[in-house]
C-alpha cells in the first residue's frame, strides 16, 4: 500500500517560490509504471492538475499550460521523494496542494493521495 | 482545452439512488474516474476505468460511460456517502481534467 507524506511551508510571500515535497513509501519514484503528480484545489479553480514526473528509462515531466512557465517538478531517487516548485507566486496560487500517484498505465487516474497542504500566499 | 461539466448539487433520501452526471465532448471514448471527497479530507478514488471499483469501495458505487456522459450511481445511499464527488478524464492536449464537482446531500 503506497503512502504519500507531504511537507513544506504553509505560508509563502508574494513573488517568492512555493516548495513542497512528497515522500513516497510502498513504491519507488523510479518505477517504470507510476507517474508522480501534483494537484491543487481552491474554491475558484476547483481541482487542478499541475504536472507530473515519471521514469521510463529516462525522466519525463509534463506541466499544465496554466503554470508551465513557473513550475518545476522533480524526483530524488536517493530519498524516494518528489518535489514541486512554483515560482513567482501570487495570492491566486493560494490553495490546498496534493501530491498523488497515477499507477494506472494508460487509464490515467489517481489511486493514492497525500494528506494535502494548505498554502497561503500573503505578505 | 477539454471541459467536464457536473451539476453543482444532488439531493437524495437515505436508501434511495443518487445519480451524478459528468458531461464532456465524446466523453464515452475516454476513460472516466470518480473521486469522493469529504470535508477536510483528500479525495478518494471510488470508480476507475468507467465502471471498476477499487478494493474497499462498497458495491453500492457503480459507474457507466457512453456518448457524452459518464454517470456515477450510488444505490441505497447512506448518510456516510454525503460528500463532494468529482469526475476526471484524460485528454491528450489538456492531460488530466477534473469536473467542477457535485455536492451530494443525503436528506
Amino acid at each position: 500500500q503506497v503512502q504519500l507524506q507531504q511537507s513544506g511551508p504553509g505560508l509563502v510571500k508574494p513573488s517568492q517560490t512555493l516548495s513542497l515535497t512528497c515522500a513516497v513509501s510502498g513504491d519507488s519514484v523510479s518505477s517504470n509504471r507510476a507517474a508522480w503528480i501534483w494537484i491543487r484545489q481552491s474554491p475558484s479553480r476547483g481541482l487542478e492538475w499541475l504536472g507530473r514526473t515519471y521514469y521510463r528509462s529516462k525522466w519525463y515531466t509534463e506541466y499544465a499550460v496554466s503554470v508551465k512557465s513557473r513550475i518545476v517538478i522533480n524526483a530524488d531517487t536517493s530519498k524516494n521523494h518528489f518535489s514541486l516548485q512554483l515560482k513567482s507566486v501570487t495570492p491566486e496560487d493560494t490553495a490546498v496542494y496534493y501530491c498523488s500517484r497515477d499507477d494506472s498505465g494508460v487509464y490515467y487516474y489517481f489511486d493514492s493521495w497525500g494528506q494535502g497542504t494548505l498554502v497561503t500566499v500573503s505578505s | 482545452s477539454y471541459d467536464l461539466t457536473q451539476p453543482p448539487s444532488v439531493s437524495v433520501s437515505p436508501g434511495q439512488t443518487a445519480s451524478i452526471t459528468c458531461s464532456g465532448d465524446d466523453l464515452g471514448s475516454k476513460y472516466t474516474s470518480w473521486y469522493q471527497q469529504k470535508p477536510g479530507q483528500s479525495p478518494v478514488l471510488v470508480i476507475y476505468q468507467d465502471d471498476k471499483r477499487p478494493s474497499g469501495i462498497p458495491e453500492r458505487f457503480s459507474g457507466s460511460n457512453s456518448g457524452n456522459t459518464a454517470t456515477l450511481t450510488i444505490s441505497g445511499t447512506q448518510a456516510m456517502d454525503e460528500a463532494d464527488y468529482y469526475c476526471q478524464a484524460w485528454d491528450s492536449d489538456t492531460f488530466y481534467v477534473f469536473g467542477s464537482g457535485t455536492k451530494v446531500t443525503v436528506l
